[in-house]
């Protein structure tokens, strides 16, 4: 069955540094995902992306996030410039356009020291 | 907001006994979607049901809507220590384009064998 996958499966960063997260899609799904879930509380969903752009996005994804989906099977969530409140799990989402079911990610750890 | 929030927040039972969580929400909803979550992993898809369905199974799974009290319940039935997790709801709204997610706080489940 296919599956999600993401990559590395723990980050450890700097205060400042950029960090790529990356995701590659199940083959058929064309809407893409990022959450986030901070230790201990909710998922929290940082914004979609359907047809090479972004769809919507929460009042986490600031200036500081951006998304790419550079070659047709990677998905990437950019952090320019990491905070030490932006350690947290991240995950990515994806679905096709007649299904509403959305099959995450095992997860990326990210960890701002 | 249109999170959903589970209760209990942790439940403990006995294997061989049932579990049900049970989830609100305060928006319109298109879907709403369960999900498993073993500690510090991703989170696996349970099961959706849409806004004009009343119960769907799946497996061991039963899970029921409400939209008139804006209730969800996810019934385990004959549970095992392996079903062992956190499960969360999560909601899609009618209002946005992209479906994304909003997930409540989730209920933390133990199943002593």
């Amino acid at each position: 069955e296919p599956e999600v996958t993401q990559t590395p499966s723990h980050q450890v960063t700097q205060m400042g540094q950029e960090v790529i997260l990356r995701c590659v899609p199940i083959s058929n799904h064309l809407y893409f995902y990022w959450y986030r879930q901070i230790l201990g509380q909710k998922v929290e969903f940082l914004v979609s992306f359907y047809n090479n752009e972004i769809s919507e996005k929460s009042e986490i994804f600031d200036d500081q996030f951006s998304v790419e989906r550079p070659d047709g099977s990677n998905f990437t969530l950019k952090i320019r410039s990491t905070k030490l409140e932006d350690s947290a799990m991240y995950f990515c989402a994806g679905r096709t356009l007649e299904d509403f079911e959305q099959y995450f990610g095992p997860g990326t750890r990210l960890t701002v020291t | 907001s249109q999170q959903g929030e589970e209760d209990p927040q942790a439940l403990s039972i006995q294997e061989g006994e049932n579990a049900t969580m049970n989830c609100s929400y305060k928006t319109s909803i298109n879907n709403l979607q369960w999900y498993r979550q073993n500690s510090g992993r991703g989170l696996v898809h349970l099961i959706l049901i849409r806004s004009n369905e009343r119960e769907k199974h799946s497996g061991r799974l039963r899970v029921t809507l409400d939209t008139s009290k804006k209730s969800s319940s996810l019934l385990i039935t004959a549970s095992r220590a392996a079903d062992t997790a956190s499960y969360f709801c999560a909601t899609a709204g009618t209002e946005d384009s992209s479906y994304k997610l909003i997930f409540g706080s989730g209920t933390r489940l133990l199943v002593r064998p």
